[in-house]
């Protein structure tokens, strides 16, 4: 069972790059959402999709795009890497879009900008 | 203000001492409050969902209860493979998922 996928593991990229952190999940989920988490700041949400076509801003969505061409795959583009923006990103996705669904996550993106 | 509050922080326990985590909210029109684990350099993973007070799960060595303010997790004769960090959140009315910043528990054998 796959679940969830997300690559790459780990990526370092100097202030000013751009690059898309991939995520996939093969369970048919409505709903996925990326977070970033970072030490005693717990999981904050940057962007989230309700289904295909369909996407909205989280808690922290400055610097960050995304989008849902397919029910399966929704990618997180840093558009200007900032030092700021180094974490760890787990993309995460649940059955329906309704609160109160269990949510399911990948493996986490771990992401140093120097 | 939707907030998710956990203590302690951390927690040592030696293995076979029972203790409890807490998870204290505050939230408009509770949706479900979740229990996560997390295994450093992994992704949390689901351990149960609560939806209303005076509800509780169990599964092996943990258990989870829920009043209209916070929510605990028994952990009874832990292990040392119960190390790890335990992430509470709550669902709100407003559709939004809220994460407290997480208990790291150690079981010392």
């Amino acid at each position: 069972n796959a679940g969830v996928t997300q690559t790459p593991k780990f990526q370092v990229l100097k202030t000013g790059q751009s690059m898309t952190l991939q995520c996939a999940q093969d369970m048919n989920h409505e709903y996925m959402s990326w977070y970033r988490q970072d030490p005693g700041m717990g999981l904050r949400l940057i962007h989230y999709s309700v289904g295909a076509g369909i996407t909205d801003q989280g808690e922290v969505p400055n610097g960050y795009n995304v989008s849902r061409s397919t029910t399966e795959d929704f990618p997180l583009r840093l558009l200007s890497a900032a030092p700021s923006q180094t974490s760890v990103y787990f993309c995460a996705s649940s059955y329906s879009s309704r609160v109160g669904n269990t949510i399911y996550f990948g493996e986490g993106s771990w992401l140093t900008v120097v | 203000e939707d907030q998710v509050t956990q203590s302690p922080e951390a927690l040592r326990l030696q293995e076979g001492e029972s203790s409890s985590l807490n998870c204290s909210y505050t939230v408009s029109g509770l949706r479900g409050l979740f229990w996560y684990r997390q295994d450093p350099g992994k992704g949390p993973e689901f351990l149960f969902t609560l939806y209303s007070a005076g509800e509780e799960k169990e599964k092996e060595r943990l258990k989870a209860t829920l009043t209209k303010k916070e929510s605990f997790l028994h952990i009874t004769a832990p292990k040392p493979e119960d190390s790890a960090t335990y992430l509470c959140a709550v669902g709100s009315s407003a559709s939004k998922i809220i994460f407290g910043s997480g208990t790291r528990l150690s079981i010392r054998p």
